[in-house]
């Protein structure tokens, strides 16, 4: 089946600093990915929509200005958390699915990122 | 944000045992209804995209049921094997954009 990627798997980062999480489909172009966070004993819950070559969609209660996502290309969205803070402190997963309209067609995950700030 | 509800959160069954969990969603809106098997420090796979009202899908020993108008989504595992042993997770979707609801997971346990 079609893969998705995401790097780093576990990042520490110090208070105050940004790090970007990459998502990448392997196999398949992708018009659009999303960007999930989980945190301990939740359910993963839906961030943003990215969407390549314009902005991305957040939901209710996300800060756009701290999580910054760029979808550059039909293979590549990033997911940069900045001025992060022990609170942001998470584990964050991507999905995407090989048709823009995803109609009918499986929504494939990436591997997820542990992010730990200190 | 919807309300998407799965039981038990965890559960604990012996090799060879059949065993079955649930999913309840808001039965307006719906599009889909995704089932993903997640094991620790892997992706979480796609198991079932059900769509249709009295839907049942079938994977090996895996199947799903999907009532849309009472809002609820069953998964049996018959004949449960330690490889079994994961995190099942149901997802609510509203329209065709990919945009998933997830419930917390079944955390199975299957003991040899």
């Amino acid at each position: 089946g079609a893969v998705v990627s995401q790097h780093p798997s576990r990042v520490i980062c110090k208070s105050g600093t940004s790090v970007k999480i990459e998502c990448r489909s392997l196999d398949f172009q992708a018009t659009t990915m999303f960007w999930y966070r989980q945190f301990p004993k939740q359910s993963l819950m839906l961030m943003a929509t990215s969407n390549e070559g314009s902005k991305a969609t957040y939901e209710q209660g996300v800060e756009k200005d701290k999580f910054l996502i760029n979808h550059a290309s039909l293979t590549l969205s990033t997911l940069t958390v900045t001025s992060a803070h022990p609170e942001d402190s998470s584990f964050y997963i991507c999905s995407a699915g090989q048709t823009q309209r995803f109609s009918g067609n499986t929504i494939y995950f990436g591997e997820g990122s542990w992010l730990t700030v200190v | 944000i919807l309300n998407v509800e799965q039981s038990p959160q965890s559960l604990h069954v012996q090799e060879g045992d059949s065993t079955n969990f649930t999913c309840s969603f808001p039965s307006s809106n719906f599009y889909a209804l995704h089932w993903y098997r997640w094991e620790t420090a892997k992706s979480p796979e796609a198991l079932f995209v059900m769509t249709l009202n009295g839907d049942e899908k079938k994977k090996g020993r895996i199947s799903a049921t999907l009532n849309t108008k009472e809002g609820y989504s069953y998964l049996y595992i018959k004949g449960s094997q330690p490889e079994d042993s994961a995190t099942y997770l149901c997802a609510h979707r509203g329209s065709t954009l990919g945009r998933l609801y997830f419930g917390r997971g079944t955390q199975l346990t299957v003991w040899p």
